[in-house]
């Protein structure tokens, strides 16, 4: 299996650009999670989706965040328009359904960075 | 809520030396625990895990034994490498009889090792 598969690996833009992050799960999982780490923070939640739906979206900073999952092999996650402190390494992850099923298979990451 | 504490770092350590990383949680339930490790430029990879007490998770000479009664999930490994150098993130899923809630980290903890 190819794993969770993340792109762009590295993005730099400019303020007040729109940003879109791309991840295709791991085939067969039925849950994907976003995540924000940075230096400060550490590593948040900022989403996650079960069966493409959205199920607790709490973690998602600020209106100018949204994510979606049009299908089970793809999502989107995209800051409009973008600021310095989104500057920061994004990571997808996947996991099967099902109970003691609850290990995540984390993506590579897109690094990004707001000038 | 449920949340996981571990050891502040950075932890240095020479090649050949013991090492021990702290976690200890707070769970209403039963959760499974996890380590994740993080080398760098990467996503983070499951490294191991336990689902009930008195389980011991290992993987490439590292264990971390499921303390009930204690609420703890060490890290240890006897005889540590350069190539372990890396952030390890300690993780607990409390999903009681409701599949897909989210795993909760640690904030990580760096640990560098020297020839």
């Amino acid at each position: 299996d190819a794993g969770v598969i993340q792109s762009p690996r590295h993005e730099v833009t400019e303020m007040g650009q729109e940003v879109t992050l791309r991840c295709k799960p791991i085939s067969g999982h039925d849950y994907l999670f976003w995540y924000r780490q940075t230096m400060m923070r550490g590593l948040e939640l900022l989403i996650y989706f079960n069966n493409n739906v959205p199920i607790d979206d709490s973690g998602m900073p600020e209106d100018r965040f949204s994510a979606k999952m049009p299908n089970a092999s793809f999502s989107t996650l995209k800051i409009q328009p973008s600021e310095p402190r989104d500057s920061a390494v994004y990571f997808c992850a996947s996991r099967e359904k099902g109970l003691q099923q609850e290990t995540q298979y984390f993506g590579p990451g897109t690094r990004l960075l707001v000038l | 809520g449920d949340s996981v504490t571990q050891m502040e770092g950075p932890v240095t350590l020479s090649e050949e030396a013991f090492l021990t990383i702290n976690c200890t949680y707070t769970a209403t339930g039963y959760p499974s625990l996890f380590w994740y490790v993080q080398y760098p430029g990467e996503g983070l990879q499951l490294l191991l895990k336990a689902t009930k007490a008195d389980d011991k998770g290992s993987n490439k000479g590292f264990e971390a034994t499921y303390r009930k009664e204690t609420t703890s999930f060490h890290l240890e490994k006897g005889s540590v490498q350069v190539s372990d150098s890396a952030v390890y993130f300690c993780a607990l899923s409390d999903e009681g009889n409701q599949a897909g809630t989210a795993l909760i980290f640690g904030k990580g903890t760096t640990l560098s090792v020297s020839s």
